[in-house]
């Protein structure tokens, strides 16, 4: 599946820098998600928009602030991380926020690998 | 809490049949789905069970029993490229969807 695009693939920064992350879906599709897998961990929801609205947010830092322009973008933007916020950064999309039509597949994107310094 | 558990990791042999298992305690169900991922790449659909019983595609199928909060993903003639961690996710009565930490498949010649 190579509707979800995710740019860079591998990011390395700094605790003070500030960075984006950038998520590209050419699917049709009317909800993004931003996931966190670490080593070993099952994948972390950390936003979900349906229509360019938030519509999800599992109790992220602020340190993360999401961006949904319109219905095939989606950023996030990185600001004063922790070392412990190195992880792989999936970004997912769906053809609608699954409490709409009851189930929905999730397609994602390759990540993006994040290392903080 | 809400629970997902799956083996962290199997070997199997190329040729060989092999059994991915994952339980589940999820506030309500509405649907399993099972994703590969190779290192590095994206998780990809595999399947979706909402139903019990068997769901077969090609050489994989999925199974499910939900009064035992269990699944299996069955993967026959295992070819090299099978080599990949297998996620199990479960949506829950939110629709939200709760995942395993995977399982890690490695397929020897």
């Amino acid at each position: 599946e190579t509707g979800v695009t995710q740019t860079p693939r591998h990011l390395v920064m700094g605790m003070t820098n500030k960075k984006s992350l950038k998520c590209e879906q050419h699917l049709g599709h009317n909800a993004m998600y931003w996931y966190k897998q670490s080593a070993k961990k099952p994948l972390e929801l950390m936003f979900v928009y349906s229509l360019e609205e938030r519509v999800e947010n599992n109790s992220v830092p602020s340190r993360f602030s999401p961006e949904c322009p319109n219905s095939s973008h989606l950023f996030l933007h990185l600001h004063t991380l922790q070392p412990e916020d190195s992880a792989l950064y999936l970004c997912a999309s769906s053809q609608d926020d699954p409490s709409i039509r009851g189930t929905d597949t999730q397609y994602f994107g390759p990540g993006t690998r994040l290392t903080v310094l | 809490g809400q629970n997902i558990d799956q083996p962290t990791e199997m070997t199997a042999t190329e040729g060989a049949i092999v059994q991915i298992n994952c339980t589940y305690q999820t506030s309500g169900f509405n649907g399993l789905f099972w994703y590969q991922q190779h290192a590095g790449e994206a998780p990809t659909f595999l399947s979706y069970n909402v139903l019990d019983g068997l769901e077969e595609k090609g050489r994989f199928s999925s199974f499910l029993s939900r009064s035992k909060g269990y699944s299996y993903l069955l993967l026959k003639e295992l070819q090299m490229k099978d080599s990949a961690s297998y996620l199990c996710a479960v949506m829950d009565s939110n629709y939200q969807l709760i995942w395993g930490a995977g399982t890690k498949l490695i397929i020897k010649p």
